[in-house]
């Protein structure tokens, strides 16, 4: 059964920090991997997503890489603002289905 | 270029209710999934439609259904329904496996 772990739970930076976000999935049959963000009391914001034959994805100050033979996934944000600050999740789409298996989210604060 | 649109974006109904939630996905998008995210659960998959016809189902009680229209527009229905059902319920379409999923504001149900 495919598990999805996210850690730290927390994180609280200041501005203009370089930051590393991790995702770890026990799986590694995976159609892809996504990167939301979430804010507070509202839905879900599509960051990335990496095909399973791919490596990274980069937007803008953003970019994720996947090592699918060790389960893991890395989200990095470079030069943080505090707009930044909000919940980010992962989640893996399995080869058995379309379902998306979520981690339980970072909480990212981003002090000015 | 219209998001995944869900309504209500809230609701308030009592035990033993029953509550009906809807789902436009992006025009073109068949694959339709609705997800529950709960405090001490996170986010967890309901179910999964395409092209009308259900894919998977998560472990959830028989309480919860769903079905697509051949416009690809969504329902979930939730019957007798128990404190524990308060959520926030997401909606969310995608072209298909290969592609990442885009999701709505979602409805906030609260039951009482």
């Amino acid at each position: 059964k495919q598990e999805v772990t996210q850690i730290p739970a927390a994180l609280s930076v200041p501005e203009g920090e370089n930051l590393v976000l991790n995702c770890s999935f026990t799986d590694s049959a995976i159609y892809n991997l996504q990167w939301f963000r979430q804010d507070p009391g509202k839905g879900l914001t599509s960051l990335l997503l990496i095909q399973s034959s791919q490596r990274e994805q980069t937007s803008g100050r953003l970019n994720a890489s996947l090592d699918k033979s060790s389960g893991r996934s890395t989200l990095y944000i470079a030069a943080s603002q505090p707009g930044d600050s909000a919940t980010y999740l992962c989640a893996v789409r399995n080869n058995q289905g379309g379902k998306l298996i979520f981690g339980q989210g970072t909480e990212l604060s981003v002090k000015p | 270029k219209a998001g995944v649109t869900q309504t209500p974006r809230y609701l308030i109904k009592t035990r033993g209710q029953q509550v009906t939630l809807s789902c436009s996905p992006i025009s073109g998008h068949r694959s339709v999934s609705w997800y529950q995210q709960t405090p001490g659960q996170g986010l967890q998959f309901l179910f999964e439609y395409f092209s009308e016809t259900q894919r998977n189902k998560g472990n959830f009680p028989g309480r919860f259904s769903g079905r697509q229209f051949s416009n690809s527009r969504s329902e979930m229905n939730v019957s007798t329904l128990e404190l524990g059902d308060s959520a926030l319920y997401l909606c969310a379409s995608s072209w298909g496996l290969n592609y990442g999923y885009t999701f709505g504001s979602g409805t906030r149900l609260t039951v009482v």
